[in-house]
């Protein structure tokens, strides 16, 4: 257990409809990161967050948008969702802004029909 | 542009024996290289990070050399077991905000 959460777990949704995912980090950590994992695809990152502001951005459409609450748990929106957005998302934290090992929560698979 | 390729893209191999992954990497400035186990449907979980000054490092059965001139890397696993069976990332850190390239990963599996 690597002490970050993640829900749900599991979603399927249909195109078009909008969805949030939430991440809550190790008790401590100050970086979020978002990551998709298609099937064919490896791990892309979309995003970090660092106490609340935005630090880094990877692959994120404009599509999906994340931000960082007070409290440091993160939400991912994604919204207008397609077929190819149907993928397993990962959130993962770490202590400091970046250069050390990140923690990946177990992920929610999301399915859009 | 900033790549990681890893090879081979799956290996079969029996209970006991010993197996080596490759990691190549065109990543400039580097920061870091690190080596994830991602069980199927699980998140990844880190194996090693290795430094620019690191040559190799070990975490249990796990060995993973750095040669930061070739930009190569390798993770060694001795005396395989059956739960070693998983896909295993490469990561390499560079850049501005020690923005993370992933691999595609080798996926392993230990047969009995």
């Amino acid at each position: 257990d690597s002490g970050v959460t993640q829900t749900p777990k599991h979603l399927i949704t249909a195109t078009g409809q909008r969805v949030t995912l939430r991440c809550s980090p190790r008790s401590g950590d100050l970086s979020v990161y978002w990551y998709q994992q298609s099937l064919d695809q490896g791990l892309q990152f979309l995003i970090q967050y660092y106490n609340g502001e935005e630090r880094a951005k990877g692959n994120i459409l404009e599509r999906f948008s994340a931000q960082q609450f007070p409290d440091l748990h993160s939400e991912l929106n994604l919204s207008s969702l397609e077929l190819g957005d149907s993928a397993l998302y990962f959130c993962a934290s770490s202590g400091l802004a970046g250069g050390e090992t990140q923690y990946f929560g177990p992920g929610t698979r999301l399915l859009v029909l | 542009k900033n790549q990681v390729e890893q090879s081979p893209q799956s290996l079969i191999i029996l209970e006991g024996k010993n197996c080596t992954l490759q990691c190549n990497y065109t990543v400039s400035p580097f920061s870091n290289l690190r080596w994830y186990k991602q069980d199927t449907g699980r998140g990844p979980v880190s194996l090693t990070i290795m430094t620019f000054s690191e040559n190799t490092k070990s975490n249990g059965r796990y060995t993973a050399t750095l040669d930061a001139d070739t930009k190569q890397s390798s993770l060694h696993i001795t005396a395989s077991q059956l739960s070693d069976s998983a896909s295993y990332i490469c990561v390499v850190s560079g850049g501005s905000n020690y923005k993370l390239t992933f691999g595609k990963g080798t996926l392993l599996t230990v047969n009995p």
